[in-house]
């Protein structure tokens, strides 16, 4: 069975300060990886994802995150938060394909102070 | 076009209404997902539908109704909900190759009285 852990519910960082949202994933085979992020009431916006290749993955907004197999963990980082970056942010785990299904982490609330 | 739409994007419906969520895309994708999120959770699996066949069930309730009547468009039809069905519906589309990512649309909050 795939599962994802996000060990942090809350991060609270300083604007301009960098941030690292940690992950965690169990998954059987070759693993898909995913980082969304979701305002309130919005739906969810792709950041980034990890299918193959080179380990260190470049998103968009300036994020980027770092696939670690031997840690079977996917953090996503960035040097310097804005305060736009305030939402929720889900790690997910899936197959290759569109028939695969995906598996969320519970999320990481970023709070950004001024 | 890489939209996934949604309508309406607020209902709020008695529960011995029949009301339907729709989700459209015209990206070609041939896999589309229903997820179902409440506050402060992730999303949680609903349906989902490959080629218009429905694939997966994740044991929902009989009163939420998917159908897929072409490519682009996903519907759910909803009947005699309960208020703990108010969440906010989200729909997805993924191409069915390798390597690829799902979309999502903005959703749908319902509310149930």
């Amino acid at each position: 069975a795939q599962s994802v852990t996000q060990p942090d519910i809350h991060i609270t960082v300083s604007e301009g300060a960098s941030l690292e949202l940690r992950c965690n994933y169990s998954y059987g085979a070759t693993p898909y990886l995913f980082w969304y992020v979701q305002s309130p009431g919005q739906g969810l916006q792709l950041l980034l994802k990890y299918f193959s290749g080179d380990t260190l993955v470049q998103g968009i907004k300036g994020f980027e995150a770092e696939f670690k197999r031997s840690q079977s963990s996917f953090n996503l980082r960035k040097p310097s938060v804005h305060w736009s970056d305030a939402a929720e942010y889900f790690c997910a785990v899936g197959g290759p394909s569109g028939y695969s299904t995906l598996t969320f982490g519970k999320g990481t609330m970023l709070l950004v102070s001024p | 076009d890489t939209e996934v739409t949604q309508t309406p994007k607020h209902l709020v419906m008695g529960m011995t209404n029949k009301k339907s969520l729709k989700c459209e895309q015209h990206m070609g994708h041939r896999a589309m997902y229903w997820y179902k999120q409440k506050a402060k959770k992730p999303p949680e699996l609903m349906f989902v539908y490959s080629y218009e066949k429905l694939s997966i069930n994740e044991s929902v309730p009989s009163r939420f109704s998917p159908e897929c009547p072409n490519s682009s468009l996903l519907n759910l039809h909803l009947h005699a909900l309960q208020p703990e069905d108010s969440a906010l519906y989200l729909c997805a589309s993924r191409p069915t190759g390798r390597g690829t990512e799902a979309f999502f649309g903005q959703g749908t909050r319902l509310t149930v009285v």
